[in-house]
Formats: structure tokens, C-alpha cells, sequence
């Protein structure tokens, strides 16, 4: 089964950015149907998916972000990267990457807290 | 964008009840449709994909039901494991949008 793990520092300063990568192991980054994706849990609410990136480089971004987020891999390293810029308080959340199918998430790495505060 | 609302947002059941979650979708999203399952400080499980097919592995009490804009996930007869934030999440296009969750707790 696939595994993946979450890395990135917890603690992020208002109007900074967030960068978290993804490292993959027991699996290919780049097999041909997986999509590579960042999902976070907000505090007291629910989930919102925040995009995915195929080892084509092809991804696709959650519009409420506007132009904040940047999605890249590096399939050299297995890896898969997450940069979120001009964070706020609104941004503290787990951040969680994922892998599926386009329609679906069927594996999770075990989520990291990220606190947005000075 | 696709808005999600779940029914309950919360619920008690006892061991053995057989419980029935809804979600409704703004718009018809055919059988994009997915249930997750998350427990206190876990990450979401994939319980159902495409509205009703089951996750190999998954346990046969779950199902799923629906299409257009109302589906449901229904649990034959609640275990203890069970006891848990179910979410729905439409995936007809993205955003893929997750409903709002419904917390099962113990009656």
C-alpha cells in the first residue's frame, strides 16, 4: 500500500507562505492513474480539498484560493509540494496529502498541523 | 461550485441500530459521490466511491445510495469502531466539495 508522509514546518507568520512536501514510498509518484492531492481539516469546520497535480505536471486548484497555491512534483524524489502564500489565521488547519484516482482519495498521510500565527 | 449539505450533523445510535446518513448536492452530479469516515485525530478513510461501490475492504454493513442530487450512506447495524465523523464529497468537478459531516455518537 501506498504511504505517504506530510513534512513542512507547524508554525507559519501572517502574510508569509506555507510550503509542505509529500514524500511517497511503497508506490510510484508516477504511475499512470494516481493524482497527487492536498486536502486540509479547518478547525471546528470540515474538509476542503485544495488540489491536485498528476506526474504530468497537470493540476487543478480549489478556485477560493484565487492565486495563492501553488501544487508542483518532483518524481525524481517522490515527492509532492504544496505553497500556499499570504497566509492568515483563516489558514491554520491539518493539512493532509493524498493519493487516488481523479474521482477519489484512497490513501492519506497522517496530517500535519499548521498554526498561522506571529 | 457544488455545495454539499449533509443530514444529520450529528446523532446518537446505540450498538446494533441501523443508521442512515443523507447528503444533497446543489446541482445533479450523476454518481460522483464519494463517503469518508474520520475518527478523532485520524485521517479520513475512503468508505464508497461512485455513490454505492464499496472499497475493498470495507465491511458489508455500509452502503451507499443515490444519484442526482440525493444519496445516502446507511450502516446496517452500527459497531463500536463506527462511532465517528462520516463526510460526503462530491466529485463531479472540483472543487470536489465535502459536506459538512455528521458525527455519530454513542446513545
Amino acid at each position: 500500500q501506498v504511504q505517504l508522509q506530510e513534512s513542512g514546518p507547524g508554525l507559519v507568520k501572517p502574510s508569509q507562505t506555507l510550503s509542505l512536501t509529500c514524500t511517497v514510498s511503497n508506490g510510484s509518484i508516477s504511475s499512470g492513474y494516481d493524482y497527487w492531492n492536498w486536502i486540509r481539516h479547518l478547525p471546528g469546520k470540515g474538509l476542503e480539498w485544495l488540489g491536485y497535480i498528476f506526474h504530468s505536471g497537470e493540476s487543478n486548484y480549489n478556485s477560493s484560493l484565487r492565486n495563492r497555491i501553488l501544487i508542483s512534483v518532483d518524481t525524481s524524489k517522490k515527492q509532492f509540494s504544496l505553497k500556499l502564500n499570504s497566509v492568515t489565521a483563516a489558514d491554520t488547519a491539518v493539512y493532509y496529502c493524498a493519493r487516488g484516482p481523479l474521482r477519489f482519495v484512497e490513501d492519506w498521510g497522517q496530517g500535519i498541523l499548521v498554526t498561522v500565527s506571529s | 461550485d457544488i455545495q454539499m449539505t449533509q443530514s444529520p450533523s450529528s446523532l446518537s445510535a446505540s450498538v446494533g441500530d441501523r443508521v442512515t446518513i443523507t447528503c444533497r448536492a446543489s446541482q445533479s452530479i450523476s454518481s460522483y459521490l464519494n463517503w469518508y469516515q474520520q475518527t478523532p485525530g485520524k485521517a479520513p478513510k475512503l468508505l464508497i466511491y461512485s455513490a454505492s461501490r464499496l472499497r475493498n475492504g470495507v465491511p458489508s454493513r455500509f452502503s451507499g445510495s443515490g444519484s442526482g442530487t440525493d444519496f445516502s450512506l446507511t450502516i446496517s447495524s452500527l459497531q463500536p469502531e463506527d462511532f465517528a465523523v462520516f463526510y460526503c464529497q462530491e466529485s463531479h468537478s472540483p472543487p470536489f466539495t465535502f459536506g459538512g459531516g455528521t458525527k455519530i455518537e454513542i446513545k
